[in-house]
């Protein structure tokens, strides 16, 4: 079946310092993988979707992600994270021609001044 | 552009009332899903519709059932509220693999 396992429950970083957040993804075929991102006490917001073709993927918010498939992942990463990115990160991921979404349990971010 | 509202944003029910949830999208999209949000849990899906008249279940549909009543609207509904579905309730709606999202309902049951 498929999942989505993001294995870092809380990350903590530094204003200025780079971000990785993981992302792996269990499915045979090649999957459609996104990344959301939710503010507190808001909705999900996407920042970037890989469908195929180049497997690296930019966002908004300066976001981008590499998919690797020999790896089943699909990391999140910045260069410089600012304090606006303190939020709860999902990775998700859907199969062509079905219309169900399966998510990861979420990263929460927490960016230190 | 409202995109994919939801009603309430709050709710606190006692056990055993029903309630409904609405959700309206003004993107013309097909399909339509509800997801509970929980800690450490991540977004299940509880329903989904792939177009206007057909609707199928999810990961966690117990407790729970919907309607499409139209392309825009998509209800849920607790017949009798239970403790174990305080939650957040998301909205939300696609066209192509690329989901839209409400800001959510926090429900609570006592």
């Amino acid at each position: 079946a498929q999942s989505v396992t993001q294995p870092d429950i809380h990350i903590t970083v530094s204003e200025g310092a780079s971000l990785e957040l993981r992302c792996n993804y269990s499915y045979g075929a090649t999957p459609y993988l996104f990344w959301y991102v939710q503010s507190p006490g808001q909705g999900l917001q996407l920042l970037l979707k890989y469908f195929s073709g180049d497997t690296l993927v930019q966002g908004i918010k300066g976001f981008e992600a590499e998919f690797k498939r020999s790896q089943s992942s699909f990391n999140l990463r910045k260069p410089s994270v600012h304090w606006s990115d303190a939020a709860e990160y999902f990775c998700a991921t859907s199969t062509s021609g079905t219309y169900k979404y399966i998510f990861g349990t979420g990263t929460r971010l927490k960016v230190l001044a | 552009n409202a995109g994919v509202t939801q009603t309430p944003k709050f709710q606190v029910l006692k056990t055993g009332q029903s309630m409904t949830l609405q959700c309206a999208q003004d993107m013309n999209h097909n399909s339509m899903y509800w997801y509970r949000q929980d800690p450490g849990m991540g977004l299940r899906l509880i329903y989904y519709s792939a177009s206007e008249g057909t609707t199928d279940k999810g990961e966690v549909p117990n407790g729970y059932n919907v309607s499409r009543l139209n392309k825009r609207e998509f209800s849920l509904r607790l017949e009798s509220a239970a403790p174990s579905q305080t939650s957040v309730y998301f909205c939300a709606s696609s066209e192509g693999s690329e989901a839209f999202f409400g800001q959510g309902t926090r429900l609570t049951v006592v």
